[in-house]
């Protein structure tokens, strides 16, 4: 198993540019999420999905949108980036709301 | 005041020390703890659940006091390879058809010499 895979490793954007992190997990896990981390700072959840078809706000949305499809997939979509959203992104994944969270090896994004 | 509060750190310890590390939460409605390792650059792990009871895994100890809202994480006989910032994390709540909301500490840096 792969895990949770991430592309683009690295990206840079200028403002008002638009981009779709992938995101994409093979253990047939019906929980994923969108985290960002900033320095210094504690990972804040973007968005969640409980399963295909099904997504919710976390406690930073604005600026983000998803989509999940598919189980397999969660990409995040930046519209109109701007340099607030310079972060490392990482996706995750867990079979259960209370089970351990697999998270993959992060998105550096940088707003310019 | 943060929902979960970590000294950022870095402890610098020699090998073979032991060390220990503590976490403050504030929502006295947590219900799930934990104990994640991150290496610089590098995605969280889970290195440990947190119970109630107390519980260990090898060099590594965890404990919970839920009267003060504190966590713990002891390593006995520290290894270079357990440099890493550690990171306290804490679940609220279980909603039925959504994700309950884990809480990331900004994370302890530990760094081991020779």
């Amino acid at each position: 198993n792969a895990g949770v895979t991430q592309t683009p490793k690295f990206r840079i954007l200028k403002i008002g540019q638009s981009m779709t992190l992938q995101c994409t997990q093979d253990m047939n896990h019906n929980y994923m999420y969108w985290y960002r981390q900033d320095p210094g700072m504690g990972l804040k959840l973007i968005y969640y999905s409980v399963g295909a078809g099904i997504t919710d706000k976390g406690e930073v949305p604005n600026g983000y949108n998803v989509s999940r499809s598919t189980t397999e997939d969660f990409p995040l979509r930046l519209e109109l980036a701007a340099p607030s959203q310079t972060s490392v992104y990482f996706c995750a994944s867990s079979y259960r709301d209370s089970q351990e969270e697999y998270f993959g090896p992060g998105t550096r994004l940088t707003v310019t | 005041r943060k929902e979960v509060e970590q000294d950022p750190g870095p402890f610098n310890v020699p090998e073979g020390a032991t060390v220990a590390f503590n976490c403050t939460y504030s929502n006295s409605a947590s219900q799930s703890f934990f104990w994640y390792r991150q290496d610089c650059r590098k995605e969280p792990k889970l290195l440990m659940s947190v119970y109630s009871s107390g519980n260990e895994d090898g060099r590594f100890t965890a404990q919970l006091n839920r009267a003060s809202q504190y966590i713990s994480l002891l390593i006995r006989d520290s290894k270079l390879s357990d440099s890493a910032t550690y990171l306290c994390v804490v679940r609220r709540g279980i909603n039925t058809g959504t994700a309950s909301k884990l809480t990331f500490g900004t994370g302890t840096r530990l760094q081991v010499t020779l």
